[in-house]
């Protein structure tokens, strides 16, 4: 069984501040890796995604992918209250799968 | 605007009927699905289809329906076999199966009582 894991939260953090988001999952197969933002009563919306270990940089998001250690993480860098969203991480095993998602960590910044 | 449409916003039905949610989309993706999302949960997998005519059950395909006529559309049937239909529905689409990016429409969040 496929899982993609992520702490539920809430994460707070303050204006300005860096806020890190990891994710696990339990097969070395993996291919690729999605970070979603997804507002209260909102659908999801594509943040970012990343395929090869190291780090994928864009605007105030950066991806981790580690996949030795089989995780992937979003840091937000100068958070602002705009960023309280709940982020999602995707992953996808092989082609023709579908993507399987975490639960979702909630990131409340404050002013 | 290229984009992904789902109709209704808003669906109220009473227990024992069975209700059809609409999901449009104009991006010229082959590979569509659907999603539902209940509060405080992540996204669980109803269906999936790769090309027209074809489709697959997901992790929790039970008393749900779904039909590929067209590469535009995906409509997703909710049946009175659904034992808990109230949630947010989502529907989404990539380009292909597999390593691609999806795209949400903005869901149909459903009540059944």
């Amino acid at each position: 069984q496929k899982e993609v894991e992520q702490n539920s939260g809430p994460l707070s953090v303050p204006e300005g501040a860096i806020a890190s988001l990891n994710c696990t999952y339990s097969d070395r197969g993996s291919q690729s890796f999605f970070w979603y933002r997804q507002y209260s009563g909102k659908s999801p919306e594509l943040i970012m995604f990343i395929y090869s270990n190291g780090d994928k940089e864009d605007g105030r998001f950066t991806a981790q992918l580690n996949k030795a250690s089989q995780y992937v993480s979003l840091l937000i860098r100068d958070s602002q209250p705009s960023d309280s969203a709940t982020y999602l991480c995707a992953v996808t095993w092989e082609a023709g799968t579908a993507l399987i998602f975490g639960k979702g960590t909630t990131l409340s910044v404050s002013s | 605007d290229g984009g992904i449409t789902q109709s209704p916003k808003y669906l109220f039905r009473k227990e024992g009927q069975n209700v059809t949610l609409s999901c449009e989309q104009n991006l010229n993706h082959d590979a569509m699905y659907w999603y539902r999302q209940d509060p405080g949960q992540g996204l669980r997998l109803i269906y999936y289809s790769q090309i027209v005519n074809d489709f697959q059950k997901g992790d929790i395909a039970e008393g749900y329906s779904v039909s590929r006529e067209k590469k535009e559309s995906f409509p997703l049937t909710v049946t009175s076999a659904q034992k808990n239909p109230t949630a947010f529905y989502l529907c989404a689409s990539s380009i292909d199966l597999g390593a691609f990016e999806q795209y949400f429409g903005p869901g149909t969040r459903l009540t059944v009582t």
